[in-house]
């Protein structure tokens, strides 16, 4: 069946270097791609998303990459700040099926000073 | 900024009771979703809610499970037995565009049975 998952559960980054965080996910016929950030006792949080038509997509400090070819999706954040201490979380979206998110297991990011 | 707001923040439950889960969607959205994730797991889809009916829903929405739009501006999620294994957060989540640009979730009800 399909899946949407990590590769590392946690991350640690010093503060202003630049963070990466992969995904990879095994139906082909996913979309849409979302990485959501969930900080402690919220929900999750939109951070950016992009098409199955587009490789790349930015945001403000905040890239996301989509490798159709080995299924992988990865957010890139610049110049991490301690507040983007959080879980990160990709989510596929199978547009053509159904309007349901199925999530990833989560990376678990923490900033130090 | 428009929320999704859910009440209550906390439930904590007898295990057998029955449980209602209350959300306000963004006013302007039309489709509905909650989403539950249990402790240090991932979230996970459990049904969603278009023109005032279930338009599809997972293998952990059993009939213990109801959704309800009742009036043009909550929706609500209720668990008529409770088990332990329902404890976790609930989500609430809406969209105006079948999801397609993405969903705003509320910050969740954390159900506890005990």
């Amino acid at each position: 069946g399909e899946s949407v998952g990590l590769h590392l559960p946690t991350l640690s980054v010093q503060e202003g270097d630049n963070s990466i965080i992969n995904c990879a996910y095994s139906n082909s016929a996913s979309d849409y791609f979302i990485w959501y950030k969930q900080e402690s006792g919220k929900g999750p949080q939109f951070i950016i998303d992009i098409r199955s038509n587009m490789d790349k997509r930015q945001g403000q400090r905040v890239t996301v990459l989509l490798n159709k070819t080995v299924k992988h999706l990865s957010l890139q954040i610049a110049a991490t700040q301690p507040g983007d201490s959080a879980v990160y979380f990709c989510a596929e979206n199978r547009l053509r099926y159904d309007y349901k998110l199925s999530f990833g297991a989560g990376t678990t990011v923490t900033v130090r000073a | 900024e428009p929320e999704v707001t859910q009440t209550p923040s906390h439930q904590v439950t007898q295990m057998g009771q029955e449980v209602i889960l209350r959300c306000v969607p963004i006013s302007n959205h039309l489709y509905f979703y909650w989403y539950r994730q249990i402790l240090g797991q991932k979230v996970e889809f459990l049904v969603s809610f278009y023109n005032n009916e279930i338009s599809e829903k997972s293998e952990i929405f059993d009939d213990q499970f109801s959704v309800e739009r009742p009036d043009g501006s909550n929706f609500t999620l209720k668990i008529r037995s409770t088990k332990l294994e329902d404890s976790a957060m609930y989500f609430c989540a809406s969209s105006d565009k079948g999801g397609y640009y993405g969903y705003t979730f509320g910050s969740g009800t954390r159900l506890t049975v005990v």
